[in-house]
């Protein structure tokens, strides 16, 4: 367990839905990564949080969003769902802004649109 | 624009051999850092070893080292004793001191180890 909490960790919908991703950060880390990993794409960067305020926006749609809450955890909000939004949507978690150890990554969630 | 590269899109090592993974990335800063990161089925990511591009001693972690070459933009990584855990996607990734905010993956290599 990497202290990263991410729910679900699967998930099926259909296309033109919206879906809510959770993640909780590990105990003390202020900064929220999300990214998006595509069989074809590999990993992609999609925006990021520290303390609630967003710091850097990746290539994320229009149709996503995300925020980070005052208990610092952050939720990624897809919407009108297409059939390639099929993904693992990783989180993960770092002290500062700088991750200069790297990330703490969650397990993922695995999003199916049909 | 930052790109890391991975040209081996999977390998394989045979138990306790030596395996290197390549990575290669494309960059016009003098300062960053570089991430091996490991992708076992579990699907979690772990990393595996980082390295101060200021630095010029390469680091090493157990039986996990990496060649570093700044000069040619050269980041490799050889698992020694490879074991049947090792087996896992394995992806190279960067990071500039500046901008922080977000890290630059390869596409990643696929590890099989035979028994």
């Amino acid at each position: 367990d990497s202290g990263v909490t991410q729910t679900p960790k699967h998930l099926i919908t259909a296309t033109g839905q919206r879906v809510t991703l959770r993640c909780s950060p590990r105990s003390g880390d202020l900064s929220v990564y999300w990214y998006q990993q595509s069989l074809d794409q590999g990993l992609q960067f999609l925006i990021h949080y520290y303390n609630g305020e967003e710091r850097a926006k990746g290539n994320i749609l229009e149709r996503f969003s995300a925020q980070q809450f005052p208990d610092l955890h952050s939720e990624l909000n897809l919407s009108s769902l297409e059939l390639g939004d099929s993904a693992l949507y990783f989180c993960a978690s770092s002290v500062r802004l700088a991750g200069e150890n790297g990330y703490t990554f969650g397990s993922g969630t695995r999003l199916t649109v049909v | 624009a930052q790109t890391v590269t991975q040209s081996q899109p999977e390998m394989s090592v045979q138990e306790a051999e030596t395996v290197t993974l390549s990575c290669t990335y494309d960059t016009s800063e003098s300062d960053y850092y570089l991430f091996w990161y490991k992708q076992p089925p579990s699907r979690q990511m772990i990393l595996v070893i980082r390295q101060e591009a200021y630095k010029q001693q390469n680091a090493t972690e157990n039986r996990f080292s990496v060649n570093f070459q700044k000069a040619a933009k050269s980041f490799s990584l050889k698992i020694s004793d490879s074991q049947l855990g090792d087996a896992a996607m394995y992806f190279c990734a960067y990071r500039t001191v500046y901008n922080f905010n977000k890290f630059y993956f390869g596409s990643g290599t696929k590890l099989n180890v035979k028994p």
